[in-house]
């Protein structure tokens, strides 16, 4: 069936070093979603991706969806320790539900 | 709006018995979507429901789960009799227009210890 492959499964950085996480998928996707779950939180939405090529960014972080839309990174510039949390994104083909891929766990050490 | 709303937030339980978790979706979303996430296989879709209607459960793992949405505004996921492996993170999520276009608004889970 459908999966996302997201690498790496946890980063620990310095604080405001930089962190990229990225997301591989074996079919084309209609769009991509990025959510934050912070430690002993649920998922939150961050961004969704739907044109090919397209890059959106929100203050530090800057999303990017491959132009085979098979891909997709969220790059985060100079982390803070609020950063801290589990980035998942996840796919899905017209028609079906949303399926995670199985998220980064970034920690940041001040 | 309060959000997706989820009970019991928290449930020990002994292996055997029956364990019913609830939510209720923001008013207007018509589609709902419980989630199960662990360690090791990270957030499963179990079943997500379209207006009331279930529309794919493949990801229930057996017959001993089961899922209803009896009206808009509340759905309930049963698992009878637990076992120890079904310890996990049960999160409820719900949206409109579904996942193809709209953002899930997740509750905040329902952490379930089958002992």
């Amino acid at each position: 069936g459908q999966q996302v492959m997201q690498i790496p499964q946890y980063q620990h950085v310095q604080e405001g070093e930089d962190f990229t996480t990225y997301c591989n998928s074996s079919t084309t996707l209609s769009n991509i979603q990025w959510y934050k779950q912070r430690p002993g939180g649920h998922p939150v939405f961050l961004i969704q991706l739907v044109k090919s090529g397209e890059v959106k960014k929100q203050k530090r972080l800057t999303f990017q969806f491959g132009e085979a839309k098979k891909n997709s990174s969220l790059h985060i510039t100079a982390t803070q320790t609020t950063d801290v949390g589990t980035y998942f994104c996840a796919e899905n083909q017209a028609g079906t539900a949303l399926i995670f891929g199985k998220g980064t766990t970034l920690s940041v050490s001040s | 709006d309060a959000g997706v709303i989820q009970s019991p937030r928290h449930e020990v339980t002994e292996m055997g018995q029956e364990v019913t978790l609830r939510c209720k979706p923001i008013s207007g979303h018509d589609y709902l979507f419980w989630y199960r996430q662990t360690m090791m296989r990270g957030l499963e879709l179990l079943i997500y429901f379209n207006n009331n209607v279930p529309i794919d459960d493949s990801g229930m793992p057996e017959d001993r789960f089961s899922a209803k949405m009896p009206n808009a505004s509340f759905s309930t996921l049963k698992i009878q009799p637990s076992e120890p492996r079904d310890s996990a993170v049960y999160f409820c999520a719900s949206s409109f227009f579904g996942g193809n276009t709209g953002e899930l608004f997740f509750g905040e889970g329902s952490r379930l210890t089958v002992l």
